[in-house]
């Protein structure tokens, strides 16, 4: 299996833009998590999904941020419009019997 | 409600043992264990549930104390491979997610 596979691995913007980042959970997973790491919080979770529904958003920072499951393959996590205090490391994690797998992570730079 | 963790930081020398603390505010139905490296991702180490099952992963053992709503993960004969930033993430219910603590540094020199 190829694990979680996040992209981009990089992205870095203009404040102002639009950023789209994608994940494709493994196979027979029917839990996804999108979590943000920086180092004056730690990993906090933003949103999570359970078939495909997303069941707890609270953790989602602003309207600015909306996340989307449209199949059991793939989730996106979605800014608009991006600040520079978005910046940090964007991990989408997956799990079906409790334990997380967790993708590469997408870091993200917003000048 | 963040856990909290502790030490924050710790240096051992290969061989030596250490021990990494996480306590709840709430009341604990499981406490998963991960392991970041710098530069990626978290990996999953272990869980404790509720009851005492257990499941494990390497030579790294956990125990679960639900009515102290405490967890201690123990490092025993550590290994340079050991280094990295551990992270507990308790549960409060059987479906419900984890919410990480801000992790332990743990940092094994020859």
């Amino acid at each position: 299996d190829a694990g979680v596979i996040q992209s981009p691995r990089h992205e870095v913007t203009e404040m102002g833009q639009e950023v789209t980042l994608r994940c494709k959970p493994i196979s027979g997973h029917d839990y996804l998590f999108w979590y943000r790491q920086t180092m004056m919080r730690g990993l906090e979770l933003l949103i999570y999904f359970n078939n495909n529904v997303p069941i707890d958003d609270s953790g989602m920072p602003e309207d600015r941020f909306s996340a989307k499951m449209p199949n059991a393959s793939f989730s996106t996590l979605k800014i608009q419009p991006s600040e520079p205090r978005d910046s940090a490391v964007y991990f989408c994690a997956s799990s079906y019997h409790g334990e997380q797998f967790f993708g590469p992570g997408t870091r993200l730079t917003v000048l | 409600q963040q856990p909290v963790q502790s030490p924050q930081a710790v240096i051992l020398r290969e061989g030596e043992d250490a021990v990494i603390n996480c306590s709840s505010s709430k009341a604990l139905y499981s406490v998963h264990w991960y392991r970041q490296k710098h530069g990626e991702a978290p990996v999953f180490l272990m869980i404790l549930l509720k009851g005492g099952e257990q499941k494990g992963h390497e030579k790294i053992s956990a125990s679960f104390n639900e009515k102290k709503q405490q967890s201690s993960l123990y490092l025993t004969a550590s290994q340079l491979s050991y280094s990295g930033t551990y992270f507990c993430g308790p549960t409060a219910g059987r479906n419900t997610p984890l919410v990480f603590g801000k992790g332990t540094r743990l940092s094994v020199i020859a």
